[in-house]
C-alpha cells in the first residue's frame, strides 16, 4: 500500500516569513514527485515538480527531495496571504494508476 | 488550449437517480483519471484509464462505472446515486510515459438528498 503522509496543519505563518511544509511517502521505488496548491472551492493546481535529490528553485517556491529519508518538502519564501491554501503532496511511482496524493496541509498566511 | 473540462460544475440528485459527469482535455493526454474529495479524506482514485481503450478501477470504485469515449473523453456514470456519494468529482489527465504530471478539471460538486 503506497502513502503519503502530511501534516494536515493548520499551519500559521505570518506575512512575509518562510513557510515550511514536509511529505514523506512510503514507496521507495517513486520516480517523481509534485506540489499542488489547492485554493478552496478549487481543483489542485501544479506548482511544483522534482526528480532529482536536492533543491528545486522556481521563483518564491523551494521543493526540496531526499529519497534516502523517503522526505519532499516545499518552501515558501516571503509568504503572502494570497499562499494560504492547502498544499498537496503527490508521488509517482510509475504505476499506471498515476500519483498518490496525501491529504493536505493546510496553510494560513497571517497578515 | 482549454486544458481538462467538466461538466456539470453542480448537481443535486435525488437517492436512486441516475447521471453521467463529463470530462474532456485537449492536451492530447493518454491517461486520465476520476477523483473524489471528501473533506479529511484528500484525492481518492474512483477509476482511470491508462490509455484509449482501456479502464481499470482505483481505490473506491463501488458504485461508479467510466466510459473511454475516445483520447479526449472520459465519463464517470453513477447508476443509482446515494448519500455517501455527495462529494467533489475531479478528472485530471496526464501523458503517458511523462514523469507523472497530472492536470485537474475544475470539478463537480454533486449532493446526493
Amino acid at each position: 500500500q503506497k502513502e503519503v503522509e502530511q501534516n494536515s496543519g493548520p499551519l500559521s505563518v505570518p506575512e512575509g516569513a518562510i513557510a515550511s511544509l514536509n511529505c514523506t511517502y512510503s514507496d521507495r521505488v517513486s520516480q517523481s514527485f509534485f506540489w499542488y496548491r489547492q485554493y478552496s472551492g478549487k481543483s489542485p493546481e501544479l506548482i511544483m515538480s522534482i526528480y532529482s535529490n536536492g533543491d528545486k528553485e522556481d521563483g518564491r517556491f523551494t521543493a526540496q527531495l531526499n529519497k534516502a529519508s523517503q522526505y519532499v518538502s516545499l518552501l515558501i519564501r516571503d509568504s503572502q496571504p494570497s499562499d494560504s491554501a492547502t498544499y498537496l503532496c503527490a508521488v509517482n511511482g510509475g504505476g499506471a494508476d498515476g500519483l498518490t496524493f496525501g491529504k493536505g496541509t493546510h496553510l494560513i498566511i497571517q497578515p | 488550449n482549454a486544458g481538462v473540462t467538466q461538466t456539470p460544475k453542480f448537481q443535486v440528485l435525488k437517492t436512486g437517480q441516475s447521471m453521467t459527469l463529463q470530462c474532456a482535455q485537449d492536451m492530447n493526454h493518454n491517461s486520465m483519471y476520476w477523483y473524489r474529495q471528501d473533506p479529511g479524506m484528500g484525492l481518492r482514485l474512483i477509476y482511470y484509464s491508462a490509455s484509449e481503450g482501456t479502464t481499470d478501477k482505483g481505490e473506491v470504485p463501488n458504485g461508479y462505472n467510466v466510459s473511454r469515449l475516445n483520447k479526449r473523453e472520459f465519463s464517470l456514470r453513477l447508476e443509482s446515486a446515494a448519500p455517501s456519494q455527495t462529494s467533489v468529482y475531479f478528472c485530471a489527465s496526464m501523458l503517458a510515459g511523462g514523469p507523472g504530471e497530472q492536470y485537474f478539471g475544475p470539478g463537480t460538486r454533486l449532493t446526493v438528498t
